[in-house]
């Protein structure tokens, strides 16, 4: 079964400082991996997404994140976060079929 | 446009009451998903519906009653709730075959 693994519950960090968004995940075949963004009181908001070619994925609000096989990892990265960058961030996993599983989210706060 | 709506977007409700949740997507989606959200906590899959009929129920109590009228709208159905039922209950849709799922804002729901 597949199970992902969100490393960091909190991340605290200062404004124009670069973060980090730690994720890894198991499972023994191919996997569509996502990063969403939920802001306080909102749905999720779809950040990026890996599903076949280029290991490194850019999304939307200069977020990119990288996907690395052998590690089973896909780390999200921001070179310069801002105040509002603050919210909870979803890692996920699915082999298709419509079942998505999420990490436990990583709580980002970015502080002037 | 990438765009689900939810209605309401709060909803408050006795264990007597019925009321229903509405979502609807104009993408041309043919996959619909219902997943309910406790605080601090991922969001859980309920229920998919793909082309219209149910596909998935993950084991999710009668009380909640799912329905797919079109392609394009999705309820979710409640009746006889407990006062643990109380969420933010969000809706997704996707391509059938393409793997990334679009949520709506949510319907927060308090049941006393």
């Amino acid at each position: 079964a597949q199970s992902v693994t969100q490393l960091d519950s909190q991340v605290p960090v200062f404004e124009e400082a670069p973060v980090e968004l730690r994720c890894n995940y198991s499972s023994s075949v191919s996997v569509y991996l996502f990063w969403y963004v939920q802001y306080p009181n909102q749905g999720l908001q779809l950040l990026l997404k890996y599903l076949s070619g280029s290991t490194l994925v850019k999304g939307i609000n200069g977020f990119e994140a990288e996907f690395n096989k052998s590690q089973t990892s896909f780390h999200l990265r921001k070179p310069s976060v801002h105040i509002s960058d603050t919210a909870e961030y979803f890692c996920a996993v699915t082999l298709g079929g419509g079942k998505l599983i999420f990490g436990q989210g990583t709580e980002l706060s970015v502080k002037p | 446009d990438t765009e689900v709506t939810q209605t309401p977007k709060h909803l408050v409700m006795g264990m007597t009451n019925k009321k229903s949740l509405k979502c609807e997507q104009h993408m041309g989606h043919r996959a619909m998903y219902w997943y309910k959200q406790k605080a601090k906590k991922p969001p859980e899959l309920m229920f998919v519906y793909s082309y219209e009929k149910l596909s998935i129920n993950e084991s999710v109590p009668s009380r909640f009653s799912p329905e797919c009228p079109n392609s394009s709208l999705l309820n979710l159905h409640l009746h006889a709730l407990q006062p643990e039922d109380s969420a933010l209950y969000l809706c997704a849709s996707s391509q059938p075959g393409q793997e990334t799922q679009y949520f709506g804002p949510g319907t927060r729901l308090l049941v006393l």
